[in-house]
């Protein structure tokens, strides 16, 4: 089992529309979550990050962390073409140092 | 502040050449990552440094790969004896051990091999 599993999509959403992105995780020390954003042939942007369990919102995006089922979720509110890329949910596992990621899950956003 | 930069961008080599690719870090980012990415995976770790000392690297780094950080500044990644296994995005991050758990990434280095 990975440590962390993404469902890869692809995603396809009309412009405009709320878009839910998931992940879940299979250790439960794992405490601080990030979400990247990944365009083609681009290497990954931090998009956000959270500690521990609830809701934490930038704009139009709210991360959300649910450590009772180990799951973790991004949502886009107001979806717009720019959104379509790739989007990666990573943790550090065991060392602080060493980020892993899911696989990604493909987003397109139709105008 | 120009972010972490990765040179060459694309490189094509025929298998059983020595590839090298740099990374220069933000400047005063005392952390350094070299992770791995194939198409429709997220990066996989490879290795990182803290200042010029690599403290950790992943078993997916066989004997071909080595990579260095003389000085703690920039990092070079080499990879000898290349296989079409090795066609992958190089990608480098960099971070303040400081600012905890965020890292950002290059633009990553592609290799083809042939």
């Amino acid at each position: 089992q990975k440590e962390v599993e993404q469902d890869p999509g692809p995603l396809s959403v009309p412009e405009g529309a709320i878009v839910s992105l998931n992940c879940t995780y299979s250790n439960s020390a794992f405490q601080y979550f990030m979400w990247y954003r990944q365009y083609s042939r681009k290497g990954p942007e931090l998009l956000m990050y959270t500690y521990s369990s609830g809701n934490k919102e930038d704009g139009r995006f709210t991360a959300q962390v649910d450590k009772s089922s180990k799951y973790i979720s991004l949502f886009i509110r107001d979806s717009q073409p720019s959104d379509s890329a790739t989007y990666l949910c990573a943790t550090p596992s065991g060392s602080a140092s060493k980020i892993i990621f899911g696989s990604g899950t493909r987003l397109s956003i139709r105008p | 502040d120009t972010g972490v930069s990765q040179n060459p961008r694309h490189k094509i080599t025929k298998r059983g050449q020595n590839v090298t690719f740099r990374c220069d870090p933000i400047s005063e980012h005392n952390r350094l990552y070299w992770y791995r990415q194939t198409l429709g995976q997220g990066p996989e770790f490879l290795t990182y440094f803290q200042n010029e000392a690599q403290l950790e690297k992943s078993r997916l780094l066989s004997d071909r790969f080595s990579a260095e950080r003389p000085k703690g500044s920039f990092s070079t990644l080499e990879i000898q004896r290349t296989e079409q296994g090795d066609s992958a995005m190089y990608l480098c991050a960099s971070s303040l051990l400081e600012s905890g758990n965020t890292i950002y990434f290059g633009e990553g280095s592609w290799l083809t091999v042939v």
